[in-house]
Parts: structure tokens; C-alpha cells; sequence
């Protein structure tokens, strides 16, 4: 039982280039997240989903793109990267301590823009 | 005005000592609470969780909720040098949105 797997766990990009982190987990959570972590600015959240074909934007959505066609994954797309977009990315899915409202989180992804 | 306002240290306590960790919070309408622990480099674990106010206690952890004061705190016994983290205070409303602290960078001194 994995949990939550996020990869790359490392990526740097040029700026105006794209790619897509991934997050699969394993657990049958309907309810999965993304959140970038900066200093001083602790988790935020960028986008959600609770449940397939269903997304909703977060508290800092803009440059991000998710889509949700399985229960299983929840890509994270960044179209045209920028310097302000260097971050560490957790995706999360909600579950896991006996259906409580809590997130279980992967292990990161951390992405520079040069 | 930010959702959670957490004191991000750091701190520094010697082994042995009791930790106090506190969030204040602006939203009444909150009622998941939780603290997790993040080491260097690695994702956040679930550490405790409340529903509502109350205390929970499990093992050297104990986590309090005040809504009338909208406060929580962890407090940690008998710490440990493996206790050094960054400890993350989060809440919810409904359980869709979580709203984090910022974090409070704790070490213990053997």
C-alpha cells in the first residue's frame, strides 16, 4: 500500500516550457488536492477534485491546469512555467484515519524555473 | 488578513522539556482541526485530529481546540531529539478546503 506517489521528485525547467507532475494514489480516496509549500508561506492550495470529472480551483490557481478522468490519478499541468511557479508540490488525498476529514500526503515534488 | 496564523519559531528546547504549540484562526465555521509533522525534505504526516473542540490525547501528543477563543495547540511531553520537525497547524470547514499555518520549526537538544 503506497499511499500517495508524486513524481518527479526533482524537475527543473526553463522559463515558458510545460510539463505535468504526477500523483496516483492507491487508497480509492475520492477526494485529492494539490498544494505548492513556500517559505514563510506555508501549504496552499492550488486546485481540487472530489471525485472523477469534477475539479475546482484553490486558493492560488492561476498558471495550473488539472484534469480528473480516474479515481486513481490527478495530474497537475503547468502550461508556460514561470520563475514565480519554483516551489515544492505535495498532491493529497483525503482519507485514510478511519474516513476523517484529513489529508494523507505524498512525498513532494520539487520544481525550479530558471 | 491571513486564515491561520501560526508562530514559526524556531524553537529550541532541550530533551525532556514539554512543547507548546499554538494557532489562532479567524474563520468560527471551522471544525476539522489538525497537527502535522513535516521533516526536512519529506511530505507532512498526520499527527492528530480533532472534530469540534476538546482535547485528544495519544501518547507524549496531546491536541486542544478552543473555538470560543479560535485557538489550538499541541502540546508534546517528554520530547525527544526525533521529535525536531516543522510542526503544521490545518483546519477545515467542510473538508474540501484546509487551510495550513505556516509551520514552527522545533528542535531538541540532546
Amino acid at each position: 500500500n503506497a499511499g500517495v506517489t508524486q513524481t518527479p521528485k526533482f524537475q527543473v525547467l526553463k522559463t515558458g516550457q510545460s510539463m505535468t507532475l504526477q500523483c496516483a494514489q492507491d487508497m480509492n480516496h475520492e477526494y485529492m488536492s494539490w498544494y505548492r509549500q513556500d517559505p514563510g508561506m506555508g501549504l496552499r492550495l492550488i486546485h481540487y477534485s472530489v471525485g472523477a470529472g469534477i475539479t475546482d480551483q484553490g486558493e492560488v490557481p492561476n498558471g495550473y491546469n488539472v484534469s480528473r478522468s480516474t479515481t486513481e490519478d490527478f495530474p497537475l499541468r503547468l502550461l508556460s512555467a514561470a520563475p514565480s511557479q519554483t516551489s515544492v508540490y505535495f498532491c493529497a488525498a483525503r482519507g485514510g484515519f478511519s474516513g476523517a476529514n484529513v489529508l494523507t500526503f505524498g512525498a513532494g515534488s520539487r520544481l525550479t524555473v530558471l | 488578513q491571513k486564515e491561520v496564523e501560526q508562530d514559526p519559531g524556531p524553537l529550541s528546547v532541550p530533551e525532556g522539556a514539554i512543547v507548546s504549540l499554538n494557532c489562532t484562526y479567524s474563520n468560527s465555521a471551522f471544525q476539522y482541526f489538525m497537527w502535522y509533522r513535516q521533516y526536512s525534505r519529506k511530505g507532512p504526516e498526520l499527527l492528530m485530529y480533532t472534530y469540534s473542540s476538546g482535547n485528544k490525547e495519544d501518547g507524549r501528543f496531546t491536541a486542544q481546540v478552543d473555538k470560543s477563543s479560535k485557538y489550538i495547540s499541541l502540546f508534546i511531553r517528554d520530547s525527544q531529539p526525533s521529535d525536531s520537525a516543522t510542526y503544521l497547524c490545518a483546519m477545515s470547514e467542510t473538508g474540501n478546503q484546509f487551510y495550513f499555518g505556516t509551520g514552527t520549526s522545533l528542535t531538541v537538544i540532546p
